[in-house]
């Protein structure tokens, strides 16, 4: 199974400030296709949670500009230019490359100083 | 819109079983394929098991083979997980999601609200 490993796994941000998690996997999560199928999740304070990035950059439908995915391989990251009140929570990376399983790295949680 | 809304959680004692929907409205259901992915009080998300969208493959995590029972139903747009042999472990929230039948990578795209099964004495 691949592993997804998240650093750090408690992020304190300024509001205003950027924010960065850092997901690497165990293997490649490159697809004989091409594609690189690297997923990110953001699950704020008692909600379920929600699909923010999928293929490492592409922002799903309704999720701020103000989030990015990039990286390659086996090391992805996800950026918030500017974190508001309304990021906190936690965040997931989850691969689906090589599946089954579907894995989720630890989560990271965001929060406020 | 898109609405999935899990139920059937509780209270069950370790043995016993336990039978969760996810209804599911706003979008053609067999055009997805459907996964149940829990979470322990506290822990991070754990992928559970999935069905294709016809019912043609289901896959299962190590953790509950054997011993849980994906399937659903596209006439009442209705997807199930029979839970048998309940052990304290499988104590968490449990959430259905959905994936789009031509995404190769079958990712989960939009999630219930979750329901709560407590395996307890």
């Amino acid at each position: 199974d691949v592993v997804m490993t998240q650093s750090p796994l408690s992020l304190p941000v300024t509001l205003g400030q950027p924010a960065s998690i850092s997901c690497r996997s165990s293997q490649s999560l490159v697809y004989s296709d091409g594609d690189t199928y690297l997923n990110w999740f953001q699950q704020r304070p008692g909600q379920s949670p929600r699909r923010l990035i999928y293929k490492v950059s592409n922002r799903d439908s309704g999720v701020p500009d103000r989030f990015s995915g990039s990286g390659s391989g086996t090391d992805f990251t996800l950026k918030i230019s500017r974190v508001e009140a309304e990021d906190v929570g936690v965040y997931y990376c989850m691969q689906g490359t090589h599946w089954p399983p579907w894995t989720f790295g630890q989560g990271t949680k965001v929060e406020i100083k | 819109q898109v609405q999935l809304v899990e139920s059937g959680g509780g209270v069950v004692q370790p043995g016993r079983s336990l039978r969760l929907s996810c209804a599911a409205s706003g979008f053609t259901f067999n055009n997805y394929g459907m996964h149940w992915v829990r979470q322990a009080p506290g822990k991070g998300l754990e992928w559970v098991a999935v069905i294709w969208y016809d019912g043609s493959n289901k896959y299962y995590a190590d953790s509950v083979k054997g011993r849980f029972t994906i399937s659903r139903d596209n006439s009442k747009n209705t997807l199930y997980l029979q839970m048998d042999s309940l052990r304290a472990e499988d104590t968490a929230v449990y959430y259905c999601a959905r994936c789009y039948y031509l995404d190769r990578s079958s990712t989960p795209d939009y999630w219930g609200q979750g329901t709560l099964v407590t395996v307890s004495s």
